[in-house]
């Protein structure tokens, strides 16, 4: 069965450091999203992306904050300047549409900020 | 904004046992709601899917209903297995725009 993945599983970083999250979404999907899980919070929603641009946007989803789809399969979310309130679990999640039937979820990438 | 409510938070239970989570959501304007299944540290998984026209969705033991005018989902699992226990959520797509409105989630355990 076609799924999501993400790399890397957990990253470390210091404060004041960009990452890189990357994600790999289903191939014939169009819509692509990324959320974010800080620890004991719930799934809070950050971005969705569609035909190379972004179609959907929290207020979480700041300057700090950027999507790209580099190629035809990687989907990334860029965070610039880490802060300690950006660790947490990251997820992508890619839709063959939107609205769409469900989302599919990758395992997710911990952040942690030091 | 869409609030999405789970009750209880946390849940214990026997092994063998039937037993209903419940999801709450304010603004009934939903397109579709999904409850997902996560594992301490893991992704989510996606159990079953409620499109805003049906009424209930059936996966195995699993059986979740929808009541849209009153902004209510239940996820009924039948005959618990230690296997169940995890995090369960239930998140909601309104009608317009395309984000997943999360739950808190309810924290299962199943004692064998």
């Amino acid at each position: 069965e076609p799924e999501v993945t993400q790399t890397p599983s957990h990253q470390v970083t210091q404060m004041g450091q960009e990452v890189i999250l990357r994600c790999v979404p289903i191939s014939n999907h169009l819509y692509f999203y990324w959320y974010r899980q800080i620890l004991g919070q719930k799934v809070e929603f950050l971005v969705s992306f569609y035909n190379n641009e972004i179609s959907e946007k929290s207020e979480i989803f700041d300057d700090q904050f950027s999507v790209e789809r580099p190629d035809g399969s990687n989907f990334t979310l860029k965070i610039r300047s880490t802060k300690l309130e950006d660790s947490a679990m990251y997820f992508c999640a890619s839709s063959e549409s939107s609205p769409a039937p469900g989302g599919y979820f990758g395992p997710g990438t911990r952040l942690t900020v030091t | 904004k869409q609030e999405v409510t789970q009750i209880p938070a946390a849940l214990s239970v026997p092994e063998g046992e039937n037993l209903v989570l419940n999801c709450s959501f304010t603004d009934s304007a939903i397109y579709n709601l999904q409850w997902f299944r996560q594992d301490p540290g893991k992704g989510l998984t996606s159990l079953l899917l409620i499109q805003s026209s049906q009424r209930e969705q059936t996966s195995g033991r699993l059986n979740a209903s929808l009541d849209k005018s009153s902004g209510r989902s239940t996820l009924y699992i039948a005959a618990s297995q230690p296997g169940d226990s995890a995090t369960y959520l239930c998140a909601v797509r309104l009608d317009t725009g395309n984000q997943f409105y999360f739950g808190t989630g309810t924290s299962l355990t199943v004692i064998p």
